[in-house]
């Protein structure tokens, strides 16, 4: 079976910090991957996704991520994080060509940002 | 354009009853998905409906089910409450599937805490 792995339960960073959350999958197949946020108080929502073509996908609010086959790995990255990052964030993956409507998460990371 | 409404927001139930929760996808969505969150788990995926029909199912027992209406809305119905049936319930719709553009979009979800 499909799984999802998130290393970090929790990372604190200052404001301005770097950010790189680890995301490991296991699934031999073609996949697409996602990282989805919810910040308190607030419904979960996508950050970014991976569908095909270049491996470096950026998404909303200045977050990257880069999908590397060979480590079956998906990080999200952020050069400078800010306050308003604070949020937890999930690493999720959905076999191409399988269920349509099935996502596996990962556990989640919580992120706090202090200012 | 009015986003995942899920009813209601928060109940209270007692070992043994069962619970109905409703889900209103957004307008022009076909496909909604059930997810189950609690802190141990995370999210953990119920099932999916797509046009009125189930299109994939989580392992979950039979006791959680659902269906969908022809105007999309859907409901999950929990049987025979038990402690570890406590967690928030999450709603995510999509105009096709995840498969196909990507990208769930979630309700606030319904959090059920079973006495």
């Amino acid at each position: 079976a499909q799984s999802v792995s998130q290393h970090n339960h929790h990372v604190i960073l200052s404001e301005a910090a770097s950010l790189e959350l680890g995301c490991n999958y296991s699934y031999g197949g073609t996949v697409n991957l996602f990282w989805y946020v919810q910040y308190p108080g607030q419904h979960l929502q996508l950050l970014l996704k991976y569908f095909s073509g270049d491996p470096l996908v950026k998404g909303i609010k200045g977050f990257e991520a880069e999908f590397i086959k060979s480590k079956f790995s998906f990080n999200l990255r952020k050069p400078s994080v800010q306050w308003s990052d604070t949020a937890e964030y999930f690493c999720a993956v959905n076999d191409y060509g399988g269920s349509q409507g099935n996502l596996i998460f990962g556990k989640g990371t919580k992120l706090s940002v202090k200012p | 354009k009015a986003g995942v409404t899920q009813t209601p927001r928060y109940l209270i139930k007692t070992r043994g009853q069962q619970v109905t929760l409703s889900c209103s996808p957004i307008s022009g969505h076909r496909s909604v998905s059930w997810y189950q969150q609690t802190p141990g788990q995370g999210l953990q995926f119920l099932f999916e409906y797509f046009s009125e029909t189930q299109r994939n199912k989580g392992n979950f027992p039979g006791r959680f089910s659902g269906r969908q209406f022809s105007n999309s809305r859907s409901e999950m119905n929990v049987s025979t409450l038990e402690l570890g049936d406590s967690a928030l319930y999450l709603c995510a719709s999509s105009p096709l599937g995840v498969s196909n553009t990507g990208e769930l979009f979630f309700g606030e979800g319904s959090r059920l805490t079973v006495l």
